[in-house]
């Protein structure tokens, strides 16, 4: 079945960088386009960053630009998050997310756990 | 800067229907913000409810449905059931590269 699967979450010291990935399995992944979605503790869903199916364009959101990357390596059907200069406020879930068709976020991670903290 | 609103708290009685509404600090949400709706439990994945304004997720009751109403986005669920508890979020398509969540429901059910 359509599945993914993110790894690579934990806890980080202030200005570290982490990376994040999203191993998809069940669908032509090359074939869609991919998201990140976080939830920070006790907050709402944020969007965080898309990238094209074939890696041709990637858009963030302000809150992270300049200091997130998405990226994808379709060989391996996974997609990353390289997270630089973190901050606390970046402490959340992070999900990877399909889009099914247009806005249509389907289907999701379970999530991987980013605590940034001294 | 966007900001997509949501009613922050939502109380309905088992059996009844409700409807959770979104819409933007700027403006009328249309069809062309394809509007999609998305149920988040605690230590669970976000499940999808209603995409392209109207169209139910594979395996979603027809109890939830989703609409335009006025100048927001809207959820109706009908029959709501204890499981429903639960927050509620909505996102629009603000672009090619952009995605917006509102800030979410807390629906209750008593």
């Amino acid at each position: 079945q359509v599945q993914l699967v993110e790894s690579g979450g934990g806890v980080v010291q202030p200005g570290r960088s982490l990376r994040l990935s999203c191993a998809a399995s069940g669908f032509i992944f090359n074939t869609y386009v991919m998201h990140w979605v976080r939830q920070a503790p006790g907050e709402g869903l944020e969007w965080v960053a898309v990238i094209w199916f074939d890696g041709s364009e990637e858009y963030y959101a302000d809150s992270v630009k300049g200091r997130f990357t998405i990226s994808r390596d379709n060989s391996k059907n996974t997609l990353y998050l390289q997270m630089n200069s973190l901050r606390v406020e970046d402490t959340a879930v992070y999900y990877c997310a399909r889009e099914a068709a247009r806005n249509w976020f389907d289907p999701w991670g379970q999530g991987t756990l980013v605590t940034v903290s001294s | 800067q966007t900001v997509v609103t949501q009613e922050p708290s939502f109380s309905v009685s088992p059996g009844g229907t409700v409807t959770l509404t979104c819409g933007l600090n700027s403006g009328s949400v249309s069809t062309d913000y394809y509007p999609s709706w998305y149920q988040v439990t605690p230590g669970q994945a976000p499940r999808t409810l209603i995409y392209s304004t109207n169209t139910r997720s594979s395996g979603v009751p027809d109890r939830f449905s989703g609409s335009i109403l006025g100048d927001k986005a809207a959820l109706t669920i009908t029959g709501a059931q204890a499981d429903d508890e639960s927050d509620y979020y909505c996102v629009l398509f603000m672009g090619r590269g952009s995605r917006v969540f509102g800030g979410g429901t807390k629906l209750t059910v008593l």
